[in-house]
């Protein structure tokens, strides 16, 4: 069984590039979730899709921040003009209608210099 | 709104030892999940435990075991016979849907 899969897993980058990051989720899953960790803190909510439709987006994302899911499998999270303190790590987890548990994939660390 | 504390921030102890990490809760739907999640130094989340709201059946699992609470809205999470792999950030977090977490606790457990 496939686990939750995110590529970069590193990402290191200027101010003002912009970043794609893409997360591959259980293959049965329809549910696709993106968060944000920064260091000391727990992740906090970006955004979430269930098949291709993106359902809910938090005030954290800002207008820079943009999340496609267009088939309803894979799915790309897109940060523009990247600042730094966009710098997290950026994590993905998918679930199943009807079933609550959310599984993680390892992340991708960004670094914005 | 929903809030998950974590009151404490770091415990240390020695191999062998049991230690209990505490997480209280708020929210005000009737139907809820509860997760404890482990991340170890290599950054990726693990689930643990998951319980629902209608399901206050505490859970023993080897050397884990889990005590909810609705009435004082708890959910704390022990381990027995602490192992220095047990080594990790432990993060218990709420969910309507998205997962609300709280700021995790990070365990040492020394040899």
């Amino acid at each position: 069984d496939t686990g939750v899969s995110q590529n970069p897993r590193h990402k290191i980058t200027k101010r003002g590039q912009n970043v794609t990051f893409r997360c591959d989720p259980i293959s049965e899953h329809n549910r696709l979730y993106w968060y944000r960790q920064t260091l000391g803190q727990g992740p906090e909510f970006l955004t979430y899709f269930q098949n291709e439709a993106q359902l809910e987006k938090s005030r954290l994302l800002s207008d820079r921040f943009s999340a496609e899911r267009p088939k309803g499998s894979f799915s790309t999270l897109e940060i523009q003009r990247t600042e730094q303190g966009d710098s997290a790590m950026y994590l993905c987890a998918s679930s199943s209608t009807g079933r609550e548990t959310q599984y993680f994939g390892p992340g991708t660390r960004l670094l914005v210099l | 709104a929903q809030k998950v504390t974590q009151a404490q921030t770091e415990i240390s102890v020695v191999e062998k030892e049991d230690v209990t990490l505490d997480c209280v809760y708020e929210t005000r739907d009737t139907t809820y999940y509860l997760f404890w999640y482990k991340q170890p130094p290599s950054g990726e989340l693990v689930f643990l435990i998951r319980r629902n709201s209608f399901d206050e059946q505490n859970e023993i699992s080897g050397r884990y075991s889990w005590n909810f609470q609705k009435s004082t809205s708890s959910f704390n999470f022990t381990i027995t016979a602490s192992q220095v792999v047990d080594s990790a950030v432990y993060f218990c977090a709420l969910s309507g849907g998205k997962l609300i977490f709280g700021q995790g606790t990070t365990l040492q457990v020394k040899p």
